[in-house]
């Protein structure tokens, strides 16, 4: 069974521009989890996508959004890059049963903006 | 909203000893508790779990204990190895709105000395 998969691994960007990260869930997962990961702020929750819909939301600026599709892979996008985005962006897919359940991390993608 | 709050930052042993990690939440309806083992330049995986109908959760060298009372749970590994030396993550969640939503400690950096 294929694991999460994120596309790209890497990406540099120049302040101002935008970004659009991509995430492949394991087959059968409809909950897809996006986390930005820097070495002061750990792992903080940007949002969350079930069926199409987002169901939970951090706390970050409308700058980032996310969209899913019906065969559950998951976009997110950052506008007007700041250098304060660079970070390592990971995406958890989970199978949903009305409980929590393990939460399978891709290998993230590292965001540079210069 | 969640807040979890995870000590110590660091945390250096000698192979063979004991290391206990704990965390602390804040939000009373949080019911789900995992455990989350990072290597460097790895993605986070899910080394344990507990829900917050369970005191305690054993497997193999890991446990995991949860004080529902006090809002706070600890992972303890036994007889540690080298190959224990990572980034440990504690996280809370909530099935209240129906959302695979996890709140993650800082982290802890654990060192085990040969």
């Amino acid at each position: 069974k294929a694991g999460v998969t994120q596309t790209p691994r890497y990406l540099i960007k120049t302040r101002g521009q935008q970004v659009t990260l991509s995430c492949s869930p394991i087959s059968g997962h409809r909950s897809v989890s996006w986390y930005q990961q820097t070495p002061g702020q750990g792992l903080q929750f940007l949002f969350e996508y079930f069926s199409e819909t987002q169901r939970n939301k951090g706390n970050f600026p409308g700058r980032f959004s996310g969209r899913q599709f019906s065969n559950s892979r998951s976009e997110m996008n950052v506008s007007t890059l700041e250098l304060g985005d660079s970070a390592l962006y990971l995406c958890a897919s989970s199978w949903w049963t009305g409980l929590n359940t393990e939460a399978f991390f891709g290998q993230g993608t590292r965001l540079t903006v210069v | 909203g969640e807040n979890v709050e995870q000590h110590p930052s660091t945390l250096s042993v000698q192979e063979g000893d004991s290391a206990v990690i704990k965390c602390t939440y804040s939000d009373s309806a949080s019911n789900y508790f995992p455990w989350y083992k990072q290597e460097l330049g790895k993605r986070p995986q899910l080394i344990i779990d507990i829900r917050s109908n369970v005191g305690e959760k054993k497997d193999q060298r890991i446990a995991v204990t949860l004080n529902k009372t006090a809002k706070h749970f600890s992972l303890h590994i036994t007889e540690t190895q080298p190959e224990d030396s990572a980034v440990y993550f504690c996280a809370a969640s909530s099935t209240q709105g129906g959302s695979e939503k996890l709140v993650f400690g800082k982290g802890t950096k654990l060192t085990v000395n040969p």
